[in-house]
């Protein structure tokens, strides 16, 4: 069935620095591909989305690509922010239901 | 607009005892959907609602029973609580089944004793 594999661990980094989360996906099809976000205490928010191959999805300065031909949608973003400290799920959503993948906890210290 | 909204925000259960968690959207929204979250798991499907009048089971519904009870209201209850269950459970709602984007609720945060 559809799947999304995110990296392991959480991520720690220093304000300022360059942030990227990997995901892959296995999918039937032609999926579309997306990341939420979830602030501590609240429920998920959609952060970008791309829903062809090329596609690139960008919000709040975070942005990712989807990439075909290496079943990818790596988070990006250049600068982050201490208010950037969040869980980030990559989730595509194929002929069927929203799949998740098991998210990563993103800190980052001033 | 308040969006989803999720009650209760924390409870605590017994084994064997039963609850229902509560959810509304206020966004006109067709489809609704129950996800648990546990450590390590991500966010898995629970049941869902893709119109008023329908349920389905998703990846993981043993256990739970849900109800949509108009358009606004998508419940979820657990007959006879079990350790296992302990999780946050998230609600959400979506314009249409093909939708792309999910609106969730704040959760609600279950511990079964």
């Amino acid at each position: 069935g559809d799947s999304v594999t995110q990296m392991e661990g959480p991520v720690t980094l220093s304000e300022e620095a360059f942030l990227t989360i990997n995901c892959t996906y296995t999918a039937t099809g032609y999926p579309s591909l997306f990341w939420y976000v979830q602030y501590p205490g609240e429920g998920l928010q959609l952060l970008l989305k791309a829903t062809k191959a090329d596609d690139k999805g960008s919000n709040k300065g975070f942005e990712a690509t989807y990439r075909k031909e290496t079943t990818s949608f790596h988070l990006e973003k250049g600068s982050v922010q201490v208010s950037d400290s969040a869980v980030y799920f990559c989730a595509l959503r194929g002929n069927n239901r929203l799949a998740f993948g098991k998210g990563n906890q993103v800190v980052v210290i001033p | 607009n308040a969006g989803v909204t999720q009650t209760p925000k924390f409870q605590v259960l017994k084994t064997g005892q039963s609850m229902t968690l509560q959810c509304a959207q206020d966004m006109n929204h067709n489809s609704m959907y129950w996800y648990r979250q546990d450590p390590g798991m991500g966010l898995r499907l629970i049941y869902y609602s893709a119109s008023e009048g329908t349920t389905d089971k998703g990846e993981v519904p043993n256990g739970y029973n849900v109800s949509r009870l108009n358009k606004r209201e998508f419940s979820l209850r657990l007959e006879s609580a079990a350790p296992s269950q302990t999780s946050v459970y998230f609600c959400a709602s979506s314009e249409g089944w093909a939708s792309y984007e999910q609106y969730f609720g704040p959760g609600t945060r279950l511990t079964v004793t």
